[in-house]
């Protein structure tokens, strides 16, 4: 199976920042890895898709980058509404997932 | 408006069973898999299950591998997820997710990627005695 870490756990940063949150796969995993952000009480949103392809209508503030093992979500210049937790996903083989154990964005 | 609405959840107690449905509207149902992810109360999420846009492949993780079953009824645009042996670690809100996926060409070979792009409010599904 397919183990997924992400770095860091959490981090507190401030408006405009920009923030980078690194996932990890257990094994190569090609491009497959997408992105999505949870807000309290709510569905996860997908972000981005195939490690580098923007959802549409996600802010272009948004980007992910990687392929093999080692990918990154970055936010340009962090906003109030982008303070959350961020999952990413790998689907490597067709139809089966697995999340990262998230990455919790907070207000420093 | 793409819509998804989750149902059936509820409090059930060790070794019972639930059935949680799933009602899509807004995008052609038979068209894309679908898939059900859980989240335990303050913990991350969870894949549980996956299936086909003709519901003839079916996925599972090892976690609910033998108790779980998912299931779609294309002509009322519904997917399901039926669950027995339910255990206290079962215990989590269910999300319904549209999986589309997107092809890329690659000389000999084309590459499919899925991904979850809409997804219900979810279900909360409470197992205890």
């Amino acid at each position: 199976d397919i183990q997924m870490t992400q770095s860091p756990s959490s981090l507190s940063a401030s408006v405009g920042d920009r923030v980078t949150i690194t996932c990890r796969a257990s094994q190569s995993i090609s491009s497959y890895l997408n992105w999505y952000q949870q807000k309290p009480g709510k569905a996860p949103k997908l972000l981005i898709y195939a490690a580098s392809s923007l959802q549409s209508g996600v802010p272009s503030r948004f980007s992910g980058s990687g392929s093999g093992t080692d990918f990154t979500l970055t936010i340009s210049s962090l906003q109030p509404e982008d303070f959350a937790i961020y999952y990413c996903q790998q689907s490597y083989s067709t139809l089966i997932f697995t999340f990262g154990p998230g990455t919790k964005v907070d207000i420093k | 408006e793409v819509q998804l609405l989750e149902s059936g959840g509820g409090l059930v107690q060790p070794g019972g069973s639930l059935r949680l449905s799933c009602a899509a509207s807004g995008f052609t149902f038979s068209s894309y898999a679908m898939s059900w992810v859980r989240q335990a109360p303050g913990k991350g999420l969870e894949w549980v299950s996956a299936i086909s846009g003709s519901g003839g492949s079916t996925y599972y993780a090892d976690s609910v591998k033998g108790r779980f079953t998912i299931s779609r009824d294309n002509s009322k645009n519904t997917l399901y997820v039926q669950m027995n042996s339910l255990r206290a670690e079962d215990t989590a809100v269910y999300y319904c997710a549209k999986a589309p996926r997107a092809m890329v060409r690659g000389g000999i070979n084309n590459y499919y990627y899925y991904y979850m792009d809409v997804w219900g409010k979810g279900t909360t599904v409470t197992v205890s005695s």
